[in-house]
């Protein structure tokens, strides 16, 4: 079983709808969860970190987090075709952050 | 001012050739990082240093050595390179080791190896 595991997509919506990313992890210990997006070609940039149980908000983004299902996903509402990327969830474990292999996120006008 | 730098951008080389990769950030963490991504786009971590010292080895090759002259600066040194190794590597830093606190990437090196 990996680490990290997400859907490595394409994931395909509309513009204007909501996307909905997810991503499973192996360790119960981790603490901190991340979402990162990555255009093609350049370096991932933080989007969100989420710490505790529940939903966190940021714009049009938002993060939930389930430990016991030990499950963490991103929203992203009224998607925009510059939202098109790959996304990658990250957790901690191990005192280091491990990634999964991200999804990739395909927006259509 | 780029907070995580490194150089060079493009990196084409010969097997068997010895390279360097240059990193430095500005944002005063006292944690840096190499990270691996394959042509799958898998990010996998190689090695982190916490204030000059070696935290994390990951079971890379030991043609690969890193080397942290100060915390704000963490270089990745590779011998005798294969054609395996291409693929483009990222310098990142945080405030704290642990995988506690966001990663701050550069804009990575595409190495290839021919």
């Amino acid at each position: 079983q990996k680490e990290v595991e997400q859907n490595s997509g394409p994931l395909s919506v509309p513009e204007g709808a909501i996307a909905s990313l997810n991503c499973t992890y192996s360790d119960r210990g981790s603490q901190s969860f991340f979402w990162y997006r990555q255009y093609s070609g350049k370096s991932p940039e933080l989007i969100m970190f989420i710490y505790s149980n529940g939903d966190k908000e940021d714009g049009r983004f938002t993060a939930q987090l389930n430990k016991a299902s030990q499950y963490v996903s991103l929203l992203i509402r009224d998607s925009q075709p510059s939202d098109s990327a790959t996304y990658l969830c990250a957790v901690t474990g191990y005192n280091k952050l491990i990634f999964g292999a991200g999804t990739r996120l395909a927006v259509h006008p | 001012d780029t907070a995580v730098s490194q150089t060079p951008k493009y990196l084409v080389t010969q097997m068997g050739n010895d390279k360097s990769i240059k990193c430095e950030q500005n944002l005063g963490h006292d944690t840096m990082y190499w990270y691996k991504q394959d042509s799958k786009k898998f990010l996998k971590i190689m090695f982190s240093y916490n204030n000059k010292e070696l935290i994390i080895n990951e079971t890379v090759p030991n043609r690969f050595s890193p080397k942290s002259p100060d915390k704000a600066h963490l270089n990745l040194h590779i011998n005798s390179l294969e054609l395996g190794d291409s693929a483009v590597y990222f310098c990142a830093s945080s405030q704290t080791d642990r995988g506690v606190a966001p990663l701050h990437f550069g804009n990575g090196t595409r190495l290839t190896v021919t």
